[in-house]
């Protein structure tokens, strides 16, 4: 099984069309979950830290159940800056971050 | 705003030869890191760096590979005698704190071809 594991897509999505990403992980001992966000060829950028009780920033919400490995998140109101890819990413208790493969996203006007 | 810078931004090398990649990280983080991405796959770790020593690094960060902070500033990642394998696009990061607050602030990467 694949530490983190993420749909690739693509989703197409329309202008204003929300969105929902998810993501598994396989191991327990999980501490920290993130996602990040990489445009084409372009370095990975911090989106926001995922937390139990959930979050949101702005148009952007994130979930976390730690009883099934789960992470997601929700793009509300898509806009066209929005398309990129997408990625799941956890760190246990170690120096270092695991990626997921990523989502892609295209949002079409 | 500060910003993680790397050289060079794309090198084309020769099967064996050795290659040095280059990183100036944020001038006041503790934590370096250098990652690698193969064209159309997942970002993966190779190795991390804390108090002027290695930290970690995973199966991938073999004999061949090593890192250097040669003074304050500089971060590099050498590649004694490169593959085809290691044509990748490679991340240097840096953070102010460990993993656990997931802040990592990347530079551009360097795109390595191995002919």
């Amino acid at each position: 099984r694949k530490e983190v594991e993420q749909d690739p897509g693509p989703f197409n999505v329309p202008e204003g069309a929300t969105v929902a990403f998810n993501c598994t992980y396989s191991n327990s001992a999980s501490q920290s979950f993130f996602w990040y966000r990489q445009d084409c060829r372009k370095e990975p950028k911090l989106l926001m830290s995922v937390y139990s009780s959930g979050n949101e920033d702005g148009r952007f919400t994130a979930q976390l159940n730690r009883a099934s490995q789960y992470i997601s998140l929700l793009i509300r109101d898509s806009k066209l800056s929005d398309s990129a890819t997408y990625l799941c990413v956890v760190s246990t208790n170690t120096d270092k971050l695991i990626f997921g493969t990523g989502t892609r996203l295209q949002v079409f006007p | 705003e500060p910003e993680v810078t790397q050289t060079p931004s794309h090198q084309v090398t020769q099967m064996g030869q050795e290659v040095i990649l280059r990183c100036v990280p944020i001038s006041n983080h503790l934590y370096f890191y250098w990652y690698r991405q193969i064209l159309g796959q997942k970002v993966e770790f190779l190795v991390s760096f804390y108090n002027n020593e290695i930290s970690e690094k995973s199966e991938i960060f073999d004999d061949q590979f090593s890192v250097e902070r040669p003074d304050g500033s500089n971060f590099t990642l050498k590649i004694r005698s490169t593959k085809l394998e290691d044509s990748a696009m490679y991340f240097c990061a840096s953070s102010p704190l460990d993993t656990n607050t997931g802040e990592l602030f990347f530079g551009e990467g360097s795109r390595l071809t191995v002919l």
